[in-house]
């Protein structure tokens, strides 16, 4: 899978919008941007998954780049639920590719 | 609908004791991953299985780790002669298709304690 880079941590204040970057710049066509996110003391739960086009659901929004180097996970309000690691990851397309974690964003959420 | 059940939630075992780890994966999933994640480290890849056969198993340690996943019943990850290495939260996942426009469903995983 392709490399990708995220902040190490971030905080937000409850209730308000979170931006969480991640850059791709290696990124092949074939490759899928998913996102996962893992509460404390809790499995990896799924996000949301794109390849082109900007993506929508109930947990959160996908912002993907016109060249595809980079994404953003936007959770339109963050509650303290929301505290968690947040995983990019570039899956191809190809079968037999699994999920590889890297070391995600650390998500700290403010009252 | 039921989501990855794994069993048990936390598991003891004294060094040199054998682990069985529990996989059920969600209905109609028949793709079943293993991956394990060390204190304060990352999630690591072990083991891809589909039902009766392993697909990938590049992540797994070529010594006391083993794991199947059967016709019937749940995916096995079997750790013989534990040593408090092998310490750690081992989830599971499914997926109905060995294809990136799925996502995987986690279990809540199992913490195993090496004493």
């Amino acid at each position: 899978d392709a490399k990708t880079t995220q902040p190490n941590s971030m905080e937000s204040n409850e209730e308000e919008p979170v931006h969480l970057p991640c850059n791709h710049s290696t990124i092949s066509g074939t490759d899928y941007i998913h996102w996962y996110r893992q509460l404390p003391s809790q499995g990896p739960e799924y996000v949301i998954h794109g390849l082109t086009s900007n993506v929508n659901n109930r947990m959160a929004s996908l912002a993907i780049a016109e060249d595809r180097k980079s994404s953003t996970l936007i959770l339109h309000r963050a509650t303290l639920r929301d505290a968690a690691v947040y995983y990019c990851i570039l899956r191809d397309s190809g079968a037999g590719n699994m999920l590889t974690f890297g070391g995600g964003t650390r998500l700290m959420v403010k009252p | 609908n039921a989501g990855v059940m794994q069993n048990p939630r936390h598991l003891v075992r004294r060094r040199g004791q054998e682990a069985r780890l529990r996989c059920s994966p969600m209905k109609g999933h028949s793709h079943v991953y293993w991956y394990r994640q060390l204190p304060e480290e990352g999630l690591k890849f072990m083991v891809y299985l589909q039902k009766e056969n392993i697909i990938d198993e590049s992540g797994m340690p070529k010594e006391r780790f083993s794991a199947e996943f059967p016709k019937e019943g749940p995916s096995i990850l079997r750790i013989q002669q534990v040593v408090r290495g092998d310490s750690a939260a081992y989830f599971c996942a499914s997926s109905p298709w060995d294809n990136s426009n799925y996502g995987y469903t986690f279990g809540s995983g199992t913490r195993l304690t090496v004493v």
